[in-house]
C-alpha cells in the first residue's frame, strides 16, 4: 500500500531535549516536505527536499533541522525543542513538487 | 515570499446549496494550485488542482477557477452534502528562498459546515 509513514504519532517531551520525528514514504517520490498545523494558521512549511541531498527552507525554519541521505526517508529533527514548537506536524510527498502531496497522518508534539 | 489569503475562514451552507472559498496569491511565478480537504483528526487530502495554463477545472461537483491576471483562485462545490463539511486549504507553489525548488504555501483555511 502507498503510504507515507510518520513515527511518533504522539510525543510529550521537555524543553531542551533532542528529538526526531521520522517520515518514510515507499513510493519512490522525489520530493517530501515536512508541516506544521497550528490553529488560526493553516499548514506551513518547514522545510522541503526536492531530491536526496537536495533540502531548501520553508516559510518557518527556525529551530528545526532535516536531512535526505536516502530518498525514502525525510527526518525532521528538533536540537533544543522549545514549547512554542508544541504543534501538529505532517510529512508529505509527492513525484515532484508540483504534483499532489501525500500526507502522513501526523505527529502531535507537547514541548513541556 | 509567496502569500496566500483565504476567505471566508468559516461558511455554513444548508445542504443542496453552493459554497465557494477564495484565495489570493502574490507571487506572480506561482505555476501550480491544489485545494485540499482535513477532515476532523485526519490528514489533509486533494480534491482538486489547477495549473497557470488552464481557467477553470471541474470534478463532479467540485470546480476550481484561476484568474491568473487577478492572482486569485477559487474552489466551488456545488450540491453540498454533510460529508463536504470539513476544512479545506488552498495552497501554491513558488520559488523557493534559493530563487529555485518548489515552496508550497497554503491558506488559514476555511471551515465549511453543511446543514441539513
Amino acid at each position: 500500500e502507498a503510504q507515507v509513514t510518520q513515527n511518533p504519532r504522539y510525543l510529550i517531551t521537555v524543553t531542551g531535549k533532542k528529538l526526531t520525528v521520522t517520515c518514510s514514504q515507499n513510493m519512490n517520490h522525489e520530493y517530501m516536505s515536512w508541516y506544521r498545523q497550528d490553529p488560526g494558521l493553516g499548514l506551513r512549511q518547514i522545510y522541503y527536499s526536492m531530491n536526496v541531498e537536495v533540502t531548501d527552507k520553508g516559510d518557518v525554519p527556525e529551530g528545526y533541522k532535516v536531512s535526505r541521505k536516502e530518498k525514502r526517508n525525510f527526518p525532521l529533527i528538533l536540537e533544543s525543542p522549545s514549547p512554542n514548537q508544541t504543534s501538529l506536524y505532517f510529512c508529505a510527498s509527492s513525484p515532484l513538487g508540483n504534483q499532489p502531496q501525500h500526507f502522513g497522518d501526523g505527529t502531535r508534539l507537547s514541548i513541556l | 515570499g509567496e502569500n496566500v489569503e483565504q476567505h471566508p475562514s468559516t461558511l455554513s451552507v444548508q445542504e443542496g446549496d453552493s459554497a465557494v472559498i477564495k484565495c489570493t496569491y502574490s507571487d506572480s511565478a506561482s505555476n501550480y494550485f491544489p485545494w485540499y480537504k482535513q477532515e476532523l483528526g485526519k490528514r489533509p487530502q486533494l480534491i482538486i488542482d489547477i495549473r497557470s495554463n488552464v481557467g477553470e477545472k471541474k470534478d463532479q461537483r467540485i470546480a476550481v477557477t484561476l484568474n491568473k491576471t487577478a492572482k486569485h483562485f477559487s474552489l466551488h462545490i456545488t450540491e453540498t452534502q454533510p460529508e463536504d463539511s470539513a476544512v479545506y486549504f488552498c495552497a501554491a507553489i513558488a520559488r523557493g528562498v534559493s530563487g529555485g525548488g518548489n515552496k508550497l504555501t497554503f491558506g488559514t483555511g476555511t471551515q465549511l459546515k453543511v446543514e441539513l
